[in-house]
């Protein structure tokens, strides 16, 4: 099956720095999301991408389905935007999402 | 508009026993999907419901087992528990979807932290 890794796996910020986070793929995929999930848990779907650019307020995602990869930006973060992301991928054969272990970010104010 | 509620919040099983879990949906939304998160294998896809077929079916033992109701509501059920069915328990669900999940927007529910002792 499709493999996804992210990086960094860690990420600690001062509130109002800017941060890229990175989620390759091993297969051509037919559907990546971004998911986000508080420090209580809370899991939050960000952007539904398979491919090209979206944004969503100061939060926005590429992925360049031809050479693997999605990028997540955060900018000008606040300490609300601690919490795990999480990117999950779907290849053309299967409707089964497969989730990377994700980035831990800390924002300090 | 109410969120996806899931019931109970915490559970403490001994092993061989079973569970069931309930997850209500948006008002509106048929289509509900169940996830398990552990920090040994992170988060993985259970199964997904639309319209009370199960369409998606993860990479889970025959031990677990779901089912959707007329008004979407969906139960996933764990018989013979093992220490390793610890986890948090997540349901979401969608408008609708096209087979494919994540499609459409999904909204998760808080979860239900099960402990198998």
């Amino acid at each position: 099956g499709i493999q996804v890794e992210q990086s960094p796996p860690d990420l600690i910020l001062q509130e109002g720095a800017n941060s890229t986070l990175r989620c390759n793929f091993s297969d051509s995929v037919n559907n990546l999301q971004w998911f986000h999930q508080n420090p209580w848990g809370q899991l939050i779907n960000l952007f539904y991408i398979p491919s090209g650019t979206k944004q969503n307020g100061r939060l926005s995602a590429t992925t360049v389905a031809t050479e693997r990869y999605s990028l997540l930006y955060i900018s000008s973060s606040q300490t609300t935007d601690s919490g795990v992301y999480f990117c999950a991928a779907q290849s053309g054969g299967s409707y089964i999402p497969t989730f990377g272990r994700g980035t831990s970010l800390i924002v300090h104010p | 508009k109410a969120g996806v509620t899931q019931t109970p919040r915490y559970l403490i099983k001994t092993r061989g026993q079973q569970v069931t879990l309930s997850c209500s949906p948006i008002s509106g939304h048929r289509s509900v999907s169940w996830y398990q998160q552990t920090p040994g294998q992170g988060l993985q896809f259970l199964f997904e419901y639309f319209s009370e077929t199960q369409r998606n079916k993860g990479n889970f033992p025959g031990r677990f087992s779901g089912r959707q109701f007329s008004n979407s509501r969906s139960e996933m059920n764990v018989s013979t528990l093992e220490l390793g069915d610890s986890a948090l328990y997540l349901c979401a669900s969608s408008r609708t979807s096209g087979g494919e999940v994540g499609t459409d927007t999904q909204y998760f529910g808080p979860g239900t932290r099960l402990t198998v002792l």
